[in-house]
């Protein structure tokens, strides 16, 4: 499967600030990525679908002027916490689709944020 | 709507006890099916994954899965569990060219020594 890496692996920033999470596909081009975030002890919420070189999808619910994604090459997705404030803090976790055909995802580590 | 039900949310089995993981969808049409697995702050590995034919599907690290269309079901088993696999599971369904997954909400696995 692909190989994924996020950066940073945790992050700590003060309220208001913004923050930018790097998702990288090493070893296969990814024209679709995915953002979740994932509370302590629950499961993972799809943010939005990030498609290369055009808008991404967000899901209901979700302020895409808050979480910004950017996915400008085949390899990278980036999203960026705008205005950040202690209810952003999550787990954050970015995935490549292997494609339509046949739903595999293949996630990354994912990125710790904490919001003082 | 797709919807993915894992009723345990946490179980216990001592070192080289059987362990069964249970997964309920709901989707209409011939669903994928996937568990995922969660090491503490960490992201998600495949164990396994079902798209057609054999119902029994093998995985990595000795797991196992069985696909039962009649109880709309998609339980994870392995033998003889040890003292690593403790850690959180995730079943997670999909649909051809939908691309989107969607996750249960985990069940913690805590293996006794």
């Amino acid at each position: 499967g692909a190989v994924v890496s996020q950066h940073p692996s945790w992050v700590i920033c003060k309220s208001g600030t913004s923050v930018k999470i790097e998702c990288r596909s090493l070893d296969f081009q990814a024209t679709t990525m995915f953002w979740y975030r994932q509370f302590p002890k629950q499961s993972l919420m799809l943010m939005a679908t990030s498609n290369e070189g055009s808008k991404a999808t967000y899901e209901q619910g979700v302020e895409k002027d808050k979480f910004l994604i950017n996915h400008a090459s085949l390899t990278l997705s980036t999203l960026t916490v705008t205005s950040a404030h202690p209810e952003d803090s999550s787990f954050y976790i970015c995935s490549v689709s292997a494609g339509a055909t046949y739903n595999e995802q293949f996630f990354g580590p994912g990125t710790r944020l904490t919001v003082l | 709507a797709q919807s993915v039900t894992q009723p345990d949310i946490h179980i216990t089995v001592s070192e080289g006890a059987s362990l069964e993981l249970r997964c309920n969808y709901s989707y209409g049409a011939t669903p994928y099916l996937f568990w995922y697995v969660q090491s503490p702050g960490q992201g998600l590995q495949l164990l396994l994954k079902y798209f057609s034919g054999d119902t029994l599907v093998q995985g990595i690290k000795g797991f196992e899965a069985e696909f039962k269309r009649s109880q709309s079901s998609f339980n994870l088993r392995k033998p003889s569990v040890h003292w690593s696999d403790a850690a959180e599971y995730f079943c997670a369904v999909g649909s051809q060219g939908a691309q989107k997954l969607v996750f249960g909400q985990g069940t913690r696995l805590t293996i006794n020594p």
